[in-house]
């Protein structure tokens, strides 16, 4: 079992529809990262969290630290969201950072 | 501008001819580290560094070394590269450990 799982692997939705992307994790964290990656493959940190919820703009990441499980929420979506979102946890010791295998999201107009 | 900057993008080269990624920020980062990306498999720690002249293992070290000689650099050398070293790698680096992070723009190395 691996130490970070997403769901769903592959996402499609139509244009102005609420996504939510989950992601649990097995192992004790310090924080936990929303990352997202575009097809020309850079990677760009939306959110760092160890509790509660953060919000921007569109976007909303929630993480209940009792029941190891993070959910990323994109209102309105947009085609432009269309990408790989990724959940990445660091563990407790700080120095290693573990990602779960990402969440390919398609949002058709 | 704060950036990670990796080179080169592209890489081309065969097996066993020694090769280095660069990677330097500009933000006086503590934290530096290496990443390997490969379908179905994702993203892999290689090393890290917590600061200058400290580096550990990572995930998936074999076949890999790192310096860091100086707080903004912190370049991966593949001292005799194998095909199966073909992936997609990112540096990424942070203030320190529990900050956020900023990665590179990635390094395609192909190795025939």
């Amino acid at each position: 079992k691996n130490e970070v799982e997403q769901s769903p692997q592959n996402l499609t939705a139509q244009e102005g529809e609420f996504i939510t992307i989950n992601c649990s994790y097995s192992v004790g964290i310090s924080a936990l990262h929303w990352l997202q990656q575009h097809p020309g493959g850079g990677i760009v940190s939306l959110f760092m969290l160890s509790s509660g919820k953060k919000k921007h703009g569109r976007l909303i990441a929630t993480i209940n630290i009792q029941e190891k499980h993070s959910s990323l929420h994109i209102t309105a979506s947009h085609p432009r969201d269309s990408a790989v979102y990724i959940c990445a946890v660091g563990e407790t010791s700080g120095s290693r950072l573990t990602f779960g295998e990402g969440t390919q999201l398609t949002v058709n107009p | 501008e704060a950036q990670v900057t990796q080179n080169p993008r592209y890489l081309i080269t065969v097996t066993g001819k020694k090769l280095t990624v660069t990677c330097s920020q500009n933000m006086n980062h503590e934290y530096m580290s290496w990443y390997r990306q490969d379908p179905g498999l994702g993203l892999r720690q290689i090393y890290y560094s917590m600061n200058v002249e400290v580096t550990d293992k990572g995930d998936v070290p074999e076949g890999y070394k790192v310096s860091r000689k100086e707080k903004r650099n912190f370049p991966l050398i593949l001292e005799s590269p194998s095909p199966n070293q073909t992936s997609l790698y990112f540096c990424a680096s942070s203030f320190r450990t529990g900050y956020d992070y900023t990665f590179g723009s990635g390094t395609r190395l192909t190795v025939v």
